[in-house]
């Protein structure tokens, strides 16, 4: 079955330092891929996505992403972390099946950050 | 202007209670979507409509029903509230039918006591 899982449940990384979250995907072609956050209290913004062309996006608030195909990976980065950053990251992916289109998400990624 | 807004923002009733919450988009989209967040932040999809047809009906049951009266309003009505039902439930549009670039509300906390 389809599915996008995201391994770290809860990070904490100190503000200044850089940031990976990861996630992976299951399915056979290149599905859409995105990220999205969520801050406490509010609903999801999306942060970046990639539907094709440049495996290296760039989002908002300094965030990028990097797909790659051979590990079905689709990991997001950030230089240097902010205390605002600390929020809830949702991936998601979109399966490509026609006229039937299936947003799938991942469990989301919990990130704290120390001052 | 908000986008995508709900209201209320925060509901707290009694199991038994029949309640509603509102949505409406001003983005001109043609979809929108009803989503459940429980306690553990997992999203799971319960509606969708496109041009006010029902395009997603999750296994939800059916003391939820949406109803849009129009391609900019999709509201939720709950039936007989349950405990299990406390979550926020929230409101998203898209265009065109679900591309992945969604425009989420703020949500609405349901607290069922």
């Amino acid at each position: 079955a389809q599915s996008v899982t995201q391994p770290d449940i809860h990070i904490t990384v100190s503000e200044g330092a850089s940031l990976e979250l990861r996630c992976n995907y299951s399915y056979g072609a290149t599905p859409y891929l995105f990220w999205y956050v969520q801050s406490p209290g509010q609903g999801l913004q999306l942060l970046l996505k990639y539907f094709s062309g440049d495996t290296l996006v760039q989002g908002i608030k300094g965030f990028e992403a990097e797909f790659k195909r051979s590990q079905s990976s689709f990991n997001l980065r950030k230089p240097s972390v902010h205390w605002s950053d600390a929020a809830e990251y949702f991936c998601a992916v979109v399966l490509n099946a026609g006229n039937n289109r299936k947003l799938i998400w991942g469990l989301g990624t919990s990130l704290a950050v120390n001052p | 202007d908000t986008a995508v807004s709900q209201t209320p923002k925060y509901l707290v009733t009694q199991m038994g209670n029949d309640k509603s919450i509102k949505c409406e988009q001003n983005l001109g989209h043609d979809t929108m979507y009803w989503y459940k967040q429980d306690s553990k932040k997992f999203l799971k999809i319960m509606f969708s409509y496109n041009n006010k047809e029902l395009i997603i009906n999750e296994t939800v049951p059916n003391r939820f029903s949406p109803k849009s009266p129009d391609k900019a309003h999709l509201n939720l009505h709950i039936n007989s509230l349950e405990l299990g039902d406390s979550a926020v439930y929230f409101c998203a549009s898209s265009s065109p039918y679900n591309t992945g670039e969604l425009f989420f509300g703020e949500g609405s906390r349901l607290t069922v006591l």
